[in-house]
């Protein structure tokens, strides 16, 4: 595709279900990011893939979010038992270089 | 521990009028990028700037990096409602991460 797409656009869940995101990086970029965006803030790093090296886990802000990603393609970020603090916008970012990011337009994660 | 700070975090201003946004850190930064950002959007890449005391311009936007490359600036002159938007540096550490500040949100009044 031209750029990253992500899916959802939206999603709304109840406290304590699971939800999955997934990220379609444009194709041939070998990094990948996740970031949380709350309401009016800035991006809050979640992880980093790059081709077959172990990610880097670093952000996750609790045992409750995982990711994967097969190859250098499809990434999904899962939250398990959902709470009401995990609402915010989730991006997702490729690049080829180190310095240029491309973000897709987010999913926007509601919890009731 | 929020290393990059924005400032202002709001600016409402009136067309043609100039602007200046800042972005500062006690860290070191290897490069720093800002971004653009418009409502459910993802950040637009606007500029990387790498040396220390770089400038760079993008039409009426001018970027500069702090001689010690811990801080940055960005100045829009006359700016349009075409502007409007979230404005967000990023600085790169190791590992490719980069950290973002917390943004700046400008609106710009026909």
């Amino acid at each position: 595709g031209a750029g990253v797409s992500q899916s959802p656009s939206n999603k709304v869940t109840e406290k304590g279900k699971d939800v999955e995101l997934r990220c379609d990086p444009i194709s041939g970029h070998t990094a990948l990011y996740w970031y949380r965006q709350r309401l009016g803030q800035g991006l809050e790093f979640l992880i980093y893939f790059q081709g077959n090296s172990a990610p880097d886990k670093s952000g996750l802000p609790s045992d409750r979010f995982s990711a994967e990603r097969t190859g250098e393609s499809v990434s999904t970020l899962t939250i398990q038992r959902t709470q009401q603090e995990d609402s915010a916008v989730y991006l997702c970012a490729s690049s080829l270089s180190r310095r240029e990011q491309f973000f897709g337009p987010g999913t926007r994660l509601t919890v009731l | 521990t929020q290393l990059l700070e924005q400032s202002p975090q709001f600016l409402s201003i009136q067309e043609g009028e100039n602007l200046t946004v800042y972005c500062n850190s006690s860290s070191v930064f290897s490069s720093l990028q800002w971004y653009r950002q418009e409502p459910g959007e993802g950040p637009v890449l606007l500029v990387t700037v790498v040396t220390g005391g770089e400038v760079k311009k993008l039409k009426r936007l001018t970027f500069q990096f702090g001689d010690a490359r811990k801080d940055s600036s960005l100045h829009i002159t006359a700016a349009q409602p075409g502007d409007t938007g979230l404005y967000l540096c990023a600085g790169e550490t190791s590992g490719s991460r980069l950290t973002f500040g917390e943004g700046t949100q400008l609106t710009v009044n026909p």
